[in-house]
């Protein structure tokens, strides 16, 4: 198993540009979250999905989009990036929604800068 | 979203020493507190759990401690090595609580000199 697969490691972005942040998971997980993390600001949570075709707002999710069209892929979009987007981003994924039996399982990240 | 606060923001522990991590939370409701750990690089994995009905649970070295009347719990590391530098997050969750109800504090940065 590869466990949660992201992609790019590393991207450079103008303002204004849009992108896409992969995230693939290989374990039949039905609920999968984007993160992000900042300095002195832990993880804040952009968006999540409890399962294909449901996806929901968590507590940072202005200028990021989603979508959750099959089990296993979790894409996030910025729709026109902006320098308060540079951070690096996680991926989690879990069995279920339920934290106390579904541990989260995290991607490696994405480390984005945009100038 | 209730907050969870999480001391010190970094720590700076010798070989073999005890590193001991803090955390206070406010909502009465949460339930489970699980701990994150991250390595240079790499995403969070979870550590070690706890739920409120026991004060303390360990995992090798690693152990926590709850104080459900100080709305506390802990992280101690015991014989702490080079390898067990990361970042740690504390967590907590609200009753029957999914992870997108999962709050995080802000990390603790370990590092242990050998």
């Amino acid at each position: 198993n590869a466990g949660v697969t992201q992609t790019p490691k590393f991207q450079v972005l103008k303002t204004g540009q849009s992108m896409t942040l992969q995230c693939a998971q290989d374990m039949n997980h039905e609920y999968m979250s984007w993160y992000r993390q900042d300095p002195g600001m832990g993880l804040r949570l952009i968006h999540y999905s409890v399962g294909a075709g449901i996806t929901d707002q968590g507590e940072v999710p202005n200028g990021y989009n989603v979508s959750r069209s099959t089990t296993e892929d979790f894409p996030l979009r910025l729709l026109s990036a902006a320098p308060s987007q540079t951070s690096v981003y996680f991926c989690a994924s879990s069995l279920t929604a339920w934290a106390q039996n579904s541990p989260l399982h995290f991607g490696n990240g994405t480390r984005l800068t945009v100038t | 979203q209730q907050q969870v606060k999480q001391s010190p923001q970094s720590l700076i522990v010798q070989k073999g020493g005890i590193s001991i991590i803090n955390c206070a939370y406010e909502n009465t409701a949460f339930d489970y507190f699980p701990w994150y750990q991250q390595f240079p690089g790499k995403g969070p994995a979870l550590l070690i759990a706890i739920r409120p009905d026991v004060s303390e649970k360990k995992e090798g070295r690693f152990t926590i401690s709850f104080n459900k009347s100080a709305k506390q719990f802990s992280l101690h590391i015991m014989d702490s090595q080079p390898g067990d530098s990361a970042t740690y997050f504390c967590a907590a969750s609200p009753p029957g609580g999914s992870n997108y109800k999962l709050t995080f504090g802000k990390g603790t940065l370990l590092t242990v000199n050998p």
